[in-house]
């Protein structure tokens, strides 16, 4: 176990359906990272949160949208899916300062 | 910007053969390095990191060393086992953090290890 928790580990849903995914920092992390990893495209970062601030942005499409709860945790939320958008989900945390990820064990996300 | 360039995969080697795979980047300044590995059906998991230059990483058998004259990064691991089977990710942490302080990555390669 990492310390970085990921819900649900699969997911398969229609087109045009939104779904949200969850993660759970290691304790004591501030920062969390999102990342989309796809066969074509690699491992892709979407976006990053540190301490409930949106700290810095990647390829992250407007569909898909982010935040940091007060609690740390983080949730993705992706709408309007299309079949591209089917991948594994990658949740990262870092300390404070960035240095030192620790990633989840990811969320597979089926769009059928 | 950064950018990190990794052998394209799949490499595919007999059981107690040497292991190679290529990594070279592009950065300003003085990033950290470090090598990502992926089992199948996991997350990535850090293997090993060097934060400096002529800095050597190692773990489990693998090394990579820190070559700032060459921008590269290099994985070695002399004798693999079937455990090793595996994608492996080399990746960039910039050295000025800032606000941007992602991790970017190569595409990764893909490590089958027959016995």
């Amino acid at each position: 176990d990492s310390g970085v928790t990921q819900t649900p580990k699969h997911l398969i849903t229609a087109t045009g359906q939104r779904v949200t995914l969850r993660c759970s920092p290691r304790s004591g992390d501030l920062s969390v990272y999102w990342y989309q990893q796809s066969l074509d495209q690699g491992l892709q970062f979407l976006i990053q949160y540190y301490n409930g601030e949106e700290r810095a942005k990647g390829n992250i499409l407007e569909r898909f949208s982010a935040q940091q709860f007060p609690d740390l945790h983080s949730e993705l939320n992706l709408s309007s899916l299309e079949l591209g958008d089917s991948a594994l989900y990658f949740c990262a945390s870092s300390p404070k300062g960035g240095y030192g990820y620790t990633f989840g064990s990811g969320t597979r996300l089926t769009v059928v | 910007g950064n950018s990190v360039t990794q052998m394209e995969g799949p490499v595919t080697l007999s059981e107690e053969a040497f292991l190679t795979i290529n990594c070279t980047y592009t950065a300003t300044g003085y990033p950290s390095l470090f090598w990502y590995v992926q089992y199948p059906g996991e997350g990535l998991q850090l293997l090993l990191k060097a934060t400096k230059a002529d800095d050597k990483g190692s773990n489990k058998g693998f090394e990579a060393t820190y070559r700032k004259e060459t921008t590269s990064f290099h994985l070695e691991k002399g004798s693999v086992q079937v455990s090793d089977s595996a994608v492996y990710f080399c990746a960039l942490f910039p050295f000025s953090g800032g606000s941007n302080y992602k991790l970017t990555f190569g595409k990764g390669t893909l490590l089958t290890v027959n016995p």
